[in-house]
């Protein structure tokens, strides 16, 4: 199969990573990293109710109406760069759907 | 001490060949999940398990079984292994309270079928 989608940055500038989700009652979404040779852990969360959300570097946007979901990561580090999951809680299968992750590349 | 763990770590087996992959967790979680990762196509649900007495099916669980044999351990069988089987697989974790489901993720097994 195809490689995942990769997107490139220098170091300090500010990264954004987009997803588009499948079902627009979806409860909560997600941002999960996944650095080289490891599992994927969770790197944010917003509830279906807001536009956006601010944690620390990160920030989450939302957009339902187009079912668009996007990471914003400030002051870009090399230590940022992995690949990134969005998922999504969709009510009555209680368990989680993945997006096929974007390559986050950040150059010195 | 992680608190999911999987073995092995990395698997080359040959076709026709019967493997198991083993899940432990510390978390006290009762949900726990087997993915397979493949370049392009994310994360795929195979099997999940809610408590110790339920198994289900997720999209891909053809040529695949799991067994729950504690709250702790969930492991994958693959009963003849096929080279489109060759993938990396995580097992996870969760304790899911309301809609919020965070998942905690194993290191992953790089399986390689011959």
């Amino acid at each position: 199969g195809e490689d995942v989608e990769q997107s490139l940055f220098r170091e300090g500038d500010s990264s954004v990573i987009n997803c588009t989700y499948t079902d627009s009652s979806s409860t909560y979404l997600y941002w999960y990293k996944q650095e080289p040779g490891a599992g994927l852990q969770l790197l944010t969360y917003i509830f279906s109710n807001m536009d956006m959300k601010q944690d620390q570097r990160l920030t989450v946007l939302l957009n339902k109406k187009d079912k668009h979901l996007s990471l914003r990561i400030a002051d870009t580090q090399t230590g940022d760069s992995a690949i990134y999951f969005c998922a999504e809680s969709i009510p009555g299968f209680q368990k989680l759907v993945f997006g096929t992750g974007t390559r986050l590349l950040v150059s010195p | 001490d992680a608190d999911v763990t999987q073995t092995p770590r990395n698997r080359i087996t040959k076709t026709g060949k019967r493997i198991m992959l083993e899940c432990s967790q510390t978390k006290g979680h009762d949900r726990m999940y087997w993915y397979r990762q493949d370049p392009g196509l994310g994360l795929r649900l195979i099997y999940y398990s809610f408590d110790v007495k339920d198994i289900n099916k997720g999209e891909i669980s053809d040529g695949y079984s799991v067994s729950r044999q504690a709250q702790a351990k969930f492991s994958l069988s693959l009963e003849s292994a096929i080279p489109n089987q060759t993938a990396l697989y995580f097992c996870a974790t969760s304790d899911q309270t309301g809609g919020y489901n965070e998942q905690f993720f194993g290191p992953g097994t790089r399986l390689t079928v011959l």
